[in-house]
């Protein structure tokens, strides 16, 4: 069974450029979720969609954005890239539910560096 | 809001020595408690999980109890490895009709031979 894949691996930008991150869930999935992990503030949630409609969104600003496909396959856009940006982006993929045990399988992550 | 404290890194110990590494969490209601496991250059793995109080989670050789009455849930292993060497997450589902996780600050462990 494929796991989360997450496109590309490395990216490097330039401030004030946009960028768009890929996720592929496991088969089946219908849930994906985005996190941004960072030395100084470790792992945040971004935002999360479940059957193509966001379903809760972390506190970030409106350059951060995203959607999911038909497919699942999500993708995330940032906006006016700033230097704070650069991160690991990690997407998790997730069967759909809400019931406590529900597990969350992640990706190894997009790192994004801006310059 | 929820949130998720961990002890702070790094930990050093020698191959076989014990482990431990504490969480304690504060939540309205009965969260889900995780431990996440990161490798180096690698997205997260679940190590274990518990969802209700007195719950033990248990996966290579690591354990946690799920503690309600000290909101804790701390992480413990017997005889530690060099492979385990790595940054440990203590994470809670935020609860309701969301899968969000709440991450501790991690916990980067550094075994020797």
């Amino acid at each position: 069974k494929a796991g989360v894949t997450q496109t590309p691996r490395y990216l490097i930008k330039t401030r004030g450029q946009q960028v768009t991150l890929s996720c592929s869930p496991i088969s089946g999935h219908r849930s994906v979720s985005w996190y941004q992990q960072t030395p100084g503030q470790g792992l945040q949630f971004l935002f999360e969609y479940f059957s193509e409609t966001q379903r809760n969104k972390g506190n970030f600003p409106g350059r951060f954005s995203g959607r999911q496909f038909s497919n699942s396959r999500s993708e995330m856009n940032v906006s006016t890239l700033e230097l704070g940006d650069s991160a690991l982006y990690l997407c998790a993929s997730i069967p759909g539910g809400t019931a406590m045990n529900t597990e969350a399988f992640f990706g190894q992550g997009t790192r994004l560096t801006v310059v | 809001g929820n949130s998720v404290t961990q002890m702070e890194g790094p930990v050093t110990l020698s191959e076989e020595a014990f482990l431990t590494i504490n969480c304690t969490y504060t939540a309205t209601g009965y969260p889900s408690l995780f431990w996440y496991v990161q490798y180096p250059g690698e997205g997260l793995q679940l190590l274990l999980k518990a969802t209700k109080a007195d719950d033990k989670g248990s996966n290579k050789g690591f354990e946690a109890t799920y503690r309600k009455e000290t909101t804790s849930f701390h992480l413990e292993k017997g005889s530690v490895q060099v492979s385990d060497s790595a940054v440990y997450f203590c994470a809670l589902r935020d609860g309701g009709a969301t899968n969000k996780l709440i991450f501790g600050t991690g916990t980067l462990l550094a075994v020797q031979p």
